[in-house]
């Protein structure tokens, strides 16, 4: 199955950093997604981006899929973004199941 | 409903028993999604329903896991003769169309 690694593992900001998150992808996607885990466990969707660029507030996403990667930016971060940034695509030709990487652990201290 | 709802959110039980675990999708979604998510793991593929019909079974760990979806709406994942090793936060998820998925706050299970 498609293989997808994140980088860095983790992170650690100071508030009001900026910084880009990694989601490399073994096989061509038509679906992929961004995920945000809070403190208290919940996934929140950030971004469904299979291509191009996206912007939410602080946060941008862009999706190179014919390279097979997708960054995703936290610009002026605050300590609310902490959490782990997890990365879920799936492949092309066949169902929608969304295959995750492990995720980018972030800090971000006051 | 506003969005995937999970039931109970936490769940402690003693090996042996079993454990059912609820998930209510957004009204409407046809696929319905089953993951596992040890701690400092991301989530993983357990199974999928579209309606009623399990789409895709491969990822659950072995026979004493099953999953259901009725009338195609709300999904109910058994865990028979739980151990400890099942202990874990169960997700769930739903999507209208294939693209993209909403997860619920998941299932704390602990087996003691």
């Amino acid at each position: 199955g498609i293989q997808v690694e994140q980088s860095p593992p983790d992170l650690i900001l100071q508030e009001g950093a900026n910084s880009t998150l990694r989601c490399n992808f073994s096989d061509s996607v038509n679906n992929l997604q961004w995920f945000h885990q809070n403190p208290w466990g919940q996934l929140i969707n950030l971004f469904y981006i299979p291509s191009g660029t996206k912007q939410n507030g602080r946060l941008s996403a862009t999706t190179v899929a014919t390279e097979r990667y997708s960054l995703l930016y936290i610009s002026s971060s605050q300590t609310t973004d902490s959490g782990v940034y997890f990365c879920a695509v799936g492949s092309s030709g066949g169902s929608y199941i969304p295959t995750f990487g492990r995720g980018t652990s972030l800090i971000v201290h006051p | 409903g506003a969005g995937v709802s999970q039931s109970p959110r936490y769940k402690v039980t003693k090996r042996g028993q079993d454990v059912a675990l609820r998930c209510d999708p957004i009204s409407g979604h046809v696929s319905l999604y089953w993951y596992r998510q040890a701690l400092g793991q991301g989530p993983e593929f357990l199974t999928y329903f579209n309606y009623e019909a399990q789409q895709d079974k491969s990822g659950l760990p072995n026979d004493r896991f099953s999953a259901e979806r009725p009338e195609g709406s709300i999904s109910t994942l058994t865990i028979q003769r739980t151990e400890q090793r099942d202990s874990a936060m169960y997700r769930c998820a739903s999507s209208l169309n294939q693209r993209e998925a909403f997860f619920g706050q998941g299932t704390r299970l602990t087996v003691v």
